[in-house]
Order: C-alpha cells, then sequence, then structure tokens
C-alpha cells in the first residue's frame, strides 16, 4: 500500500512561477522526505523534514508538514524548466506515492 | 565514491529465464532494499535488507529472492521472469539500521527490464 500520497498527480505551469505538490501519510512517523526523479533516472533526496518541525528550507524549496492532519507539502518557488520532474513524498519506511509530475514551460 | 551501482542498465528477457539484477553500494549504508516503478503505480518494495545476512519481504515479493552475504552488495534474483515483472527496477541504501531514519535514501539509476 502507498503511505505517500501525492495531489496533484501532474501539473503545469510557466517558468517563474511557483509550484506546490502536496503529499498525505497515513501512519504516524518520524520524518517525511521529498525526491525529485528526472525522466529516466534514479530518485535524488531532496529534503527531509522530521515529524517535530513544521517548516524547512533549502535554497528554493520549502517543505511544511502538519502532522495533525498527515500531511505535508513541497513548494518550489521561482521554477525554471530545469525544475521539470517528477516529485515524490516518502516516509522514513520507505513507502512512495505515486509522485507528482511537474513541468514547467519556457 | 559512486553511491549505489546498478547493473546492467537494459535487459530484454523471454518469458520463464531466470536472471539477477546487480546492486552495490560503496557508502557502508546498513539498509538497501529493491523497488519496482511501474506507470501509475508510484514505487513498490520488493524486498529489503537491514544488515548483511539479514533480508526481509516487502509489498510484491513474489517472483523474486535476495540474499546479503556483504554489506556492499543486495542482488535481486527473478527465478522466472514473466511479462507482470516488466518494469524499472531500482536499488536504495540508507545508513540507518532501521529503514531510512534520518538521512533518507540513496537510488541507484534503475534497470529497465523487458519480459516477453
Amino acid at each position: 500500500s502507498q503511505q505517500g500520497e501525492e495531489d496533484p498527480q501532474a501539473l503545469s505551469i510557466q517558468e517563474g512561477e511557483n509550484a506546490t505538490m502536496n503529499c498525505s501519510y497515513k501512519t504516524s512517523i518520524n520524518n517525511l522526505q521529498w525526491y525529485r526523479q528526472n525522466s529516466g533516472r534514479g530518485l535524488v533526496h531532496l529534503i527531509l523534514i522530521r515529524s517535530n518541525e513544521r517548516e524547512k528550507h533549502s535554497g528554493r524549496l520549502r517543505v511544511t508538514l502538519d502532522t495533525s492532519k498527515k500531511s505535508s507539502s513541497l513548494l518550489i518557488t521561482a521554477s525554471r524548466a530545469a525544475d521539470t520532474a517528477s516529485y515524490f513524498c516518502a516516509t522514513e519506511e520507505g513507502e512512495f506515492g505515486q509522485g507528482t509530475r511537474l513541468t514547467i514551460n519556457p | 565514491n559512486a553511491g549505489v551501482t546498478q547493473t546492467p542498465k537494459f535487459q530484454v528477457l523471454k518469458t520463464g529465464q531466470s536472471m539477477t539484477l546487480q546492486c552495490a553500494q560503496d557508502m557502508n549504508h546498513e539498509y538497501m532494499s529493491w523497488y519496482r516503478q511501474d506507470p501509475g503505480m508510484g514505487l513498490r518494495l520488493i524486498h529489503y535488507s537491514v544488515g548483511a545476512g539479514i533480508t526481509d519481504q516487502g509489498e510484491v515479493p513474489n517472483g523474486y529472492n535476495v540474499s546479503r552475504s556483504t554489506t556492499e552488495d543486495f542482488p535481486l534474483r527473478l527465478l522466472s521472469a514473466a511479462p507482470s515483472q516488466t518494469s524499472v527496477y531500482f536499488c536504495a541504501s540508507s545508513y540507518s539500521k532501521t529503514r531510512g531514519v534520518n538521512y533518507g535514501y540513496t537510488f541507484g539509476s534503475g534497470t529497465r527490464l523487458t519480459v516477453v
């Protein structure tokens, strides 16, 4: 079963806009992780947020976590064409969602 | 530092054939795992290992075997390939002795397998 479920499944925006992806999970967690997958490549770890954190930043990435709602969001600000990829959330148990496919249009 | 190395990158098998997908990591990670990725299905865990000599089943283990004789290597064996096993397979590792706690996963670049 998939613990992390991303929403939306696909997102297409213009370069320079912000992109927001959401993730819901089912069980208690110690941390939630976000990954990026470029087409035909493996997943790359982006950011990890612990259960006692509400928000975390890394460059143009901002992740929030609401453990009461069992949900997280990933915000990419000032998007670039190179951000085109699929984004996945995952619990520390290694359970991944189906991902959000993000397309940045020039 | 190579990270997680998977071989081969591509493979075509006939139904009923067997083969081994190789995975090696050079980061001294305790935890290693195998996933398959199918369109619209996300990543599904096949097998995992929390250390040398210890393996366990994930969500979709049927038709696959694993072993962990060393910390570095975690091969995945397809016993008798079926078209339903056509997929992209990823190996992942993590430093922690428990699944992914604190550090996250490092993935290989994948093996694209087609069974005809």
